[in-house]
């Protein structure tokens, strides 16, 4: 069985502020993807990126960052200098190779006032 | 390309009503699902299409939930007899066969209120 955990329910951060948003994650699976996504008061959740179990090596993109390490079992998820536009829920999901399911985790919600 | 788009957006029902919410993948997109989230929850997978075929459904799918997709194209999930606890929002994702497959794109939902 896999299982997704995102101990923080809710963050709340002044615009520009760094802010880190934490996913650990269970599985027996050798081979396998991690997910985040965006889910913003629309409803509508948004890909932000994808991870293979095998590639261990972190990913950057404009404001965003991801640090994935196997040892710990964790997908972290950084956003610099955030924007109010980056209010919403964030959801951290696994899925085993050859299983076309996603499991996710609770979320966070992420509010950046101005 | 547009993205998977879901209708309707919101749903309001009397207990004990049937309802029917559409479904319209990406367009090249062979597989479909849909997955049901509750307030404070992640989603939670229902079921899943391969092209027309209804490979697996979830055990949270009882059996007044059924869904369909005639032409491989579109999808429909019908939910009979509505109970309090249906509330929630139904989400569909559509992704490739292989390769970026590996990928879902998920609609904006539509949320059901079951009154």
């Amino acid at each position: 069985a896999q299982k997704v955990t995102q101990a923080q329910t809710e963050i709340s951060v002044v615009e520009k502020e760094d802010v880190t948003l934490d996913c650990v994650y269970e599985t027996r699976d050798t081979t396998y993807y991690l997910f985040w996504y965006k889910q913003p008061p629309s409803g509508e959740l948004v890909f932000l990126i994808r991870r293979n179990s095998f590639d261990e090596q972190n990913e950057i993109s404009g404001r965003y960052s991801w640090n994935f390490q196997k040892s710990t079992s964790s997908f972290n998820f950084t956003i610099t200098a955030s924007q109010v536009v980056d209010s919403a829920v964030y959801f951290c999901a696994l899925r085993p190779l050859g299983n076309y399911k996603l499991t996710f985790g609770k979320g966070t919600l992420l509010t950046v006032n101005p | 390309d547009t993205g998977v788009s879901q209708d309707p957006r919101h749903k309001i029902t009397k207990r004990g009503q049937n309802v029917t919410f559409r479904c319209d993948p990406i367009s090249e997109h062979n597989r479909l699902y849909w997955y049901r989230q509750t307030l404070g929850q992640g989603p939670e997978f229902l079921t899943y299409f391969q092209n027309e075929a209804q490979l697996e459904k979830s055990r949270l799918l009882s059996d007044r939930f059924s869904a369909e997709r005639p032409k491989g194209s579109f999808s429909t999930l019908e939910i009979q007899r509505t109970e309090q606890g249906d509330s929630a929002m139904y989400l569909c994702a559509s992704s490739l066969g292989t390769g970026e497959g590996l990928t879902k794109y998920f609609g904006a939902g539509t949320r059901l209120s079951v009154l």
